[in-house]
């Protein structure tokens, strides 16, 4: 499978504690994106990275989430001090530099904050 | 981004085309149409996009007004495994923005 991979599938933890989602991209792929996205509602934008550098972040990133892309290939998402309002699901999309390129979307990182 | 506006929810019969509308009045000149669906508990499956010219693949059809501001999706023959939330976005070189999107339901 070449499509986009993100590990775990499913978590669940309690308040309080750090959770960290790794996301690995198409590999010719040179961008890519986090969104988060909760019951009923389209896919809301995190970040995006072009190769290694962080380009963009949403407001809705707050200090507890951090973002990393260190050799511009997978990336890894943290959420500090997890808060029962983070419970969602947390989906990664890779697409080339084209600006045009449709972005492709993993099956996302479905988080539980009890 | 330009906002596009899209109806909550649409019903098609199993076997018919179903046709999905979504406006975007306020679409630029380097903005793409793009749609994407969504069943439970995957991620967004890109489905086609087009700037100004129909498109047509082993999906759907895209038909772009001439003004670009609208756009309908063509399922030819839907099927029960259509039945999934799609969205329509207008996009430039930035990220992609979702609004809440179609709800189809295939019916047989």
């Amino acid at each position: 499978d070449t499509g986009v991979s993100q590990d775990p599938r499913h978590k669940i933890t309690k308040r309080g504690q750090n959770v960290t989602f790794r996301c690995d991209p198409i590999s010719e792929h040179n961008r890519l994106y986090w969104y988060r996205q909760t019951l009923g509602q389209g896919p809301e934008f995190l970040t995006y990275f072009q190769n290694e550098a962080q380009l963009e972040k949403s407001r809705l990133l707050s200090d507890r989430f951090s973002a990393e892309r260190p050799k511009g290939s997978f990336s890894t998402l943290e959420i500090q001090r997890t808060e029962q309002g983070d419970s969602a699901m947390y989906l990664c999309a890779s697409s080339l530099t084209d600006g045009n390129s449709p972005l492709h979307f993993g099956n996302g990182t479905r988080l539980t904050v009890t | 981004d330009a906002k596009t506006t899209q109806p909550t929810s649409m019903d098609c019969a199993e076997g018919r085309a179903a046709n999905l509308p979504c406006n975007h009045s306020t679409i630029s000149g380097n903005e793409y149409v793009y749609w994407y669906r969504q069943i439970h508990s995957q991620g967004p499956q890109y489905i086609i996009h087009g700037l100004k010219n129909n498109e047509t693949n082993e999906m759907a059809s895209l038909i772009i007004t001439e003004d670009r501001k609208s756009s309908t999706l063509i399922l030819p023959h839907a099927t029960l495994r259509d039945t999934a939330v799609y969205y329509c976005i207008s996009k430039g070189n930035n990220d992609m923005r979702f609004g809440a999107g179609t709800r189809l339901t295939v019916k047989p």
